[in-house]
């Protein structure tokens, strides 16, 4: 089975500090995503990646940027949180085509910005 | 622009069967995927459909109708546990997949 972990399931932090969410998976996928999940509006797209040190912007990705320096791993920084920034953010990964397209998504992480 | 359409929430008795609807509109079509996602946990994968017609596992069944950028989730003999939302989400040429904001099902005794 694909496992993708998520570093934190709960984090609270304050306006203007700096936060990383760590993303990992263990099926080898080259693709990689970070999306955010708000109430009514369903998930948005912030950044994906399709391999190692490769990033492109997603539908949102003001105030966000992302490391992907090994295959499994795919990190989003907020560089200085803001309390619209509150949300549950979930990473997701995929391989292959067709049904393979499949994202599998890790736990989502719960920040709170004060 | 891309767009999903799916009601917001929908109610349904413990037992019945239940229909949940999905519009599409997307720049080219690779695949229509439904997700289940309880509150406060991560989607996970239901079904996949690329081909126009009826797919079936178990209690669930998915529908896709290309031609009318249609599809939907069927849910037979109702659990409480089904309650969740359903998420429907289109891949499109780019392979993006573009996502509804889900349906909210509430499972009554």
């Amino acid at each position: 089975d694909v496992k993708v972990t998520q570093s934190s399931r709960y984090l609270v932090k304050r306006t203007g500090e700096k936060v990383f969410l760590e993303c990992v998976q263990d099926m080898d996928h080259e693709n990689m995503f970070w999306y955010r999940q708000d109430p009514g509006l369903g998930l948005r797209l912030i950044y994906f990646s399709y391999d190692v040190k490769m990033k492109e912007k997603g539908d949102i990705p003001e105030g966000y940027s992302v490391s992907r320096e090994k295959k499994e791993r795919f990190s989003l920084i907020l560089e200085s949180a803001s309390t619209n920034q509150t949300s549950m953010y979930l990473c997701a990964s995929r391989s292959g085509t067709g049904e393979s397209e499949t994202q599998y998504f890790g736990p989502g992480t719960r920040l709170l910005v004060l | 622009g891309q767009n999903i359409d799916q009601p917001t929430e929908m109610t349904a008795t413990e037992g019945a069967i239940v229909q949940i609807n999905c519009t599409y509109q997307t720049s080219g079509f690779n695949g229509l995927f439904w997700y289940q996602q309880h509150a406060g946990e991560a989607p996970t994968f239901l079904s996949y459909n690329v081909l126009d017609g009826l797919e079936e596992k178990g209690r669930f069944s998915s529908f896709l109708s290309r031609s009318k950028g249609y599809s939907y989730l069927l849910l037979k003999e109702l659990q409480m546990k089904d309650s969740a939302s359903y998420l429907c989400a289109v891949l499109n040429s780019n392979y993006q997949l573009i996502w509804g904001a889900g349906t909210k099902l509430i499972i009554k005794p």
